[in-house]
């Protein structure tokens, strides 16, 4: 059984861009969710999906936006980048809602913002 | 809004020893669940350990327990027996579940290196 796929796995970007990160889930897994990890900061959540529906988001600036398609799969968008922005992306898939299930990560996406 | 605390950046154990990684959090919520994950230098997140706050008993899983003191609000990971493969960041994570929140909050994480 595959795992949670997460592409790319780096990305350069320059300022004022904007980006797409991609997360395939683990089969017949219907919950995302997306993490921002940081030196700094440490990991921070950013926002869940489940059956298409954004069900919880962090407290990032609306420059971050997600989405997530009928076959769960989810991508996350950085509008307008800033150097801030660089860190790893993580992206957790989950059969169902709840923490009796478990959150399985993917490798993440290293973005870099020069 | 809940805090997780782990106040050891870094810690080193001898193979084969025992080792207890600390953790604090900061809650007004009654029910909630708390993890143990590991980050090896893949970067892939792996769940060690959960545990269940309504739950009075301690976790365990294999080499791997919990003590669980929830009015001191405290939750330590100890590895017994350690190997070079438990060589990871080790994070401590909160979750309060009210049919709502999927949300996971973490500590800092505590780098731990296992030396032969």
């Amino acid at each position: 059984k595959a795992g949670v796929t997460q592409t790319p796995r780096y990305l350069i970007k320059t300022r004022g861009q904007q980006v797409t990160l991609s997360c395939s889930p683990i089969s017949g897994h219907r919950s995302v969710s997306w993490y921002q990890q940081t030196p700094g900061q440490g990991l921070q959540f950013l926002f869940e999906y489940f059956s298409e529906t954004q069900r919880n988001k962090g407290n990032f600036p609306g420059r971050f936006s997600g989405r997530q398609f009928s076959n769960s799969r989810s991508e996350m968008n950085v509008s307008t980048l800033e150097l801030g922005d660089s860190a790893l992306y993580l992206c957790a898939s989950s059969s169902d809602r709840g923490p009796n299930t478990e959150a399985f990560f993917g490798q993440g996406t290293r973005l870099t913002v020069v | 809004a809940q805090t997780v605390t782990q106040s050891q950046p870094e810690m080193s154990v001898q193979e084969a020893e025992t080792v207890t990684l600390s953790c604090t959090y900061d809650t007004s919520e009654n029910n909630y669940y708390l993890f143990w994950y590991k980050q090896p230098p893949s970067r892939q997140m792996i769940l060690v350990i959960r545990q269940e706050a309504y739950k009075q008993q301690n976790a365990t899983e294999n080499r791997f327990s919990v003590n669980f003191q929830k009015a001191a609000k405290s939750f330590s990971l100890k590895i017994s027996d350690s190997q070079l493969g438990d060589t990871a960041m080790y994070f401590c994570a909160f979750m309060k579940w009210q049919g709502g929140s999927e949300k996971l909050v973490f500590g800092k994480g505590t780098k731990l290196t296992v030396n032969p």
